[in-house]
């Protein structure tokens, strides 16, 4: 079945360090690449998404890169900052009618002032 | 423009019961999305729905069920509760039903607890 694994599950960055996260789909039909943000207690927030026939977007601090060959797509904060502390998601949207996003597990991420 | 609401936000129930949680999405949003949320696992998809009908389902057992009706406010249905099924229950809507062209906006969950 589908699937998104996603790593690691837990980092830890100086502030003004940079912040690597990686994921892996399963299904070659993935076609649209989304990052969502989730603060403690507050809701997932898109920040970032690429599709398919694109293989890098940037935007200030962040950018997504997509290797459709290998199925992997990371994200990239750059200069982070403590307010950039939260949980991070990476998901792939199967082509086809309607949605259907399989998320990652999630990566934890801490800023250190 | 008003947000995703979800009711209740927080609900107990106790092993067996059954339990009805609502969704009211974004005004003119038709598709709604419903995952189930717990620690360590993300986001797991439980089912898509669009003009009151479902499109897409995820690996949940039968005992997950969903609906929509005419207005796009979604419920989601789960019978014969257990324990594993405590988790933070959000449904995200979006205008249409294309991922890449429709961002999916989230409501603030329901925090479902069995007991």
């Amino acid at each position: 079945g589908e699937n998104v694994e996603q790593h690691p599950s837990t980092l830890s960055v100086q502030e003004g360090d940079s912040a690597v996260i990686k994921c892996t789909y399963s299904d070659s039909a993935s076609n649209y690449f989304p990052w969502y943000k989730q603060e403690l207690g507050k809701r997932p927030q898109l920040i970032i998404d690429i599709r398919s026939n694109v293989g890098e977007k940037k935007d200030q601090r962040i950018a997504v890169t997509l290797n459709k060959t290998a199925k992997h797509f990371s994200l990239h904060i750059t200069e982070t900052q403590p307010e950039d502390s939260a949980v991070y998601f990476c998901a792939a949207s199967i082509r086809g009618g309607g949605f259907k996003t399989i998320f990652g597990a999630g990566t934890r991420l801490f800023v250190k002032a | 423009k008003a947000g995703v609401t979800q009711t209740p936000r927080y609900l107990i129930k106790t092993r067996g019961q059954q339990v009805t949680l609502s969704c009211s999405p974004i005004s003119g949003h038709r598709s709604v999305s419903w995952y189930q949320q717990t620690p360590g696992q993300g986001l797991q998809f439980l089912f898509e729905y669009f003009s009151e009908t479902q499109r897409n389902k995820g690996n949940f057992p039968g005992r997950f069920s969903g609906r929509q009706f005419s207005n796009s406010r979604s419920e989601m249905n789960v019978s014969t509760l257990e324990l594993g099924d405590s988790a933070l229950y959000l449904c995200a809507s979006s205008l249409g039903t294309s991922p890449e062209f429709n961002e999916q906006f989230f409501g603030p969950g329901t925090r479902l607890t069995v007991l």
